[in-house]
């Protein structure tokens, strides 16, 4: 079929080390940010999120940083494994009840 | 774990044939969506409901179409597949303002 959009740039690390996965955004008055995972042959799933009160959000092995000045945004990845090869989306609410995706990056973990 | 599930998982058919991918939720979830996505790339919305008699379609122009009559179902339709809609198409749900949404397995479509 025709694709359409961009082919989604690529991070490979090493096992064990940390992954940075960057995001911007282009809507000022966005104030909640979600990151997505998605596995190859499955739909993305929910990793998490962040509103902007805030500049920093930490789950289990992940952290979400805020940049609401350049309007950036990061997921950072400790211990990359294997199981984190995926493709991870940023997205934003560019109105009251949509979601806008970014154009998402995969990351490829070498053993 | 999200309760949204989308039938069939891999479909292959001629083309000008009439097909319906379908897309149910049992959360209750007012807001569904339909995102189609080619191999390694970005996610495209489609078409979208915000509830029962509700669909637009999205920033993607699509042939496709969409209906709601249950809050729970959100078939799409392509009332004559081509080539150019061999694609995968992610159905997606949530409830709320600005809320996260819970996304199926999808459908990988070929239209040979």
């Amino acid at each position: 079929g025709e694709s359409v959009g961009l082919h989604l740039p690529t991070l490979s690390v090493q096992e064990g080390d940390n992954s940075i996965i960057n995001c911007a955004y282009s809507n000022s008055a966005s104030d909640y940010f979600i990151w997505y995972k998605q596995e190859s042959g499955k739909g993305p799933q929910f990793i998490i999120d962040i509103r902007s009160n805030m500049d920093k959000r930490q789950g289990q092995r992940v952290t979400v940083l805020l940049n609401k000045t350049v309007k950036h945004l990061s997921l950072q990845i400790a211990a990359t494994q294997p199981g984190d090869s995926a493709v991870y989306f940023c997205a934003e609410p560019p109105s009251v009840n949509m979601l806008t995706f970014g154009g998402g990056t995969r990351l490829m973990v070498k053993p | 774990e999200a309760d949204i599930y989308q039938t069939p998982r891999y479909l292959v058919i001629g083309t000008g044939k009439k097909i319906t991918l379908e897309c149910s939720q049992t959360m209750g979830h007012d807001k569904m969506y339909w995102y189609q996505q080619d191999p390694g790339m970005e996610l495209h919305l489609i078409h979208y409901s915000y509830g029962v008699n509700s669909t637009e379609k999205g920033d993607l122009s699509s042939e496709s179409t969409v209906s709601r009559i249950r809050t729970e179902h959100f078939p799409l339709t392509l009332e004559s597949a081509r080539p150019s809609h061999t694609s995968q198409y992610l159905c997606a749900s949530s409830t709320g303002r600005q809320e996260k949404l819970f996304f199926g397995s999808g459908t990988q479509l070929s239209v040979l």
